[in-house]
């Protein structure tokens, strides 16, 4: 089963700050973020693991709460080299990736 | 460097036709994935492999078929059973396929019908 993510697109102006949810109906071992800009390949951004851990670098971090199935990726001051779509994946068993947050940032 | 090709990165297919998209990695992992994504829709699980000559099916694997007969190489089969072709397939590889490994994906294959 897909996770399900949400907002599913979000228009923001340089500098602004953005939040990005994750949540499975299932029990999860860890969760994966990545971007992926138009017409490429998608990055990896960061694991996080089971055990609640939060995790960030620059200004992009998140959080796992593995009691909620949930997932929470933040976007502080935001950039336009941050605009892209961002993907979780949630592995049980194996991974399942939910169907993209589409983040816009202007000038 | 190390990384993951696909290859064409533009691909047509007539009514009919069984066509192959190529995936190769020097990564010297041994889980590989192919996903299809369409519009709005993510990225759905079509193949995996965690090791040579074995392979499972995922949510999407009607019409598709898949070979792993070298560690670095995991071919997608388009076939004529697939009705609906039309869409971006992704190849990923992974140091195995445990909660803690990252994936890294190649650049993709777009598929269009003729």
């Amino acid at each position: 089963q897909q996770p399900v993510q949400s907002p599913q697109a979000v228009i923001l102006r340089e500098g602004e700050d953005a939040v990005i949810n994750c949540s499975s109906s299932k029990a999860l071992y860890s969760v994966h973020w990545y971007r992926q800009k138009h017409g490429e390949a998608p990055v990896f951004l960061m694991i996080l693991l089971k055990g609640g851990e939060q995790k960030g670098h620059d200004k992009i971090s998140a959080s796992f709460n593995e009691k909620k199935q949930q997932s929470s990726l933040y976007l502080t001051a935001s950039q336009l080299s941050y605009s892209g779509t961002y993907f979780c994946g949630t592995y049980n068993n194996d991974m399942r990736f939910g169907a993209g947050t589409r983040l816009t940032v202007k000038p | 460097d190390g990384g993951i090709t696909q290859s064409p990165k533009y691909l047509f297919r007539k009514e009919g036709q069984n066509v192959t998209l190529s995936c190769e990695q020097n990564l010297n992992h041994d889980a590989m994935y192919w996903y299809r994504q369409d519009p709005g829709q993510g990225l759905r699980l079509i193949y995996y492999s965690q090791i040579v000559n074995d392979f499972q099916k995922g949510d999407i694997a009607e019409g598709y078929s898949v070979s792993r007969e070298k560690k670095e190489s995991f071919p997608l089969t388009v076939t004529s059973a697939q009705k609906n072709p039309t869409a971006f397939y992704l190849c990923a590889s992974s140091m195995a396929q445990l909660s803690n490994q990252p994936q890294h994906f190649g650049d993709g294959t777009r598929l269009s019908i003729l």
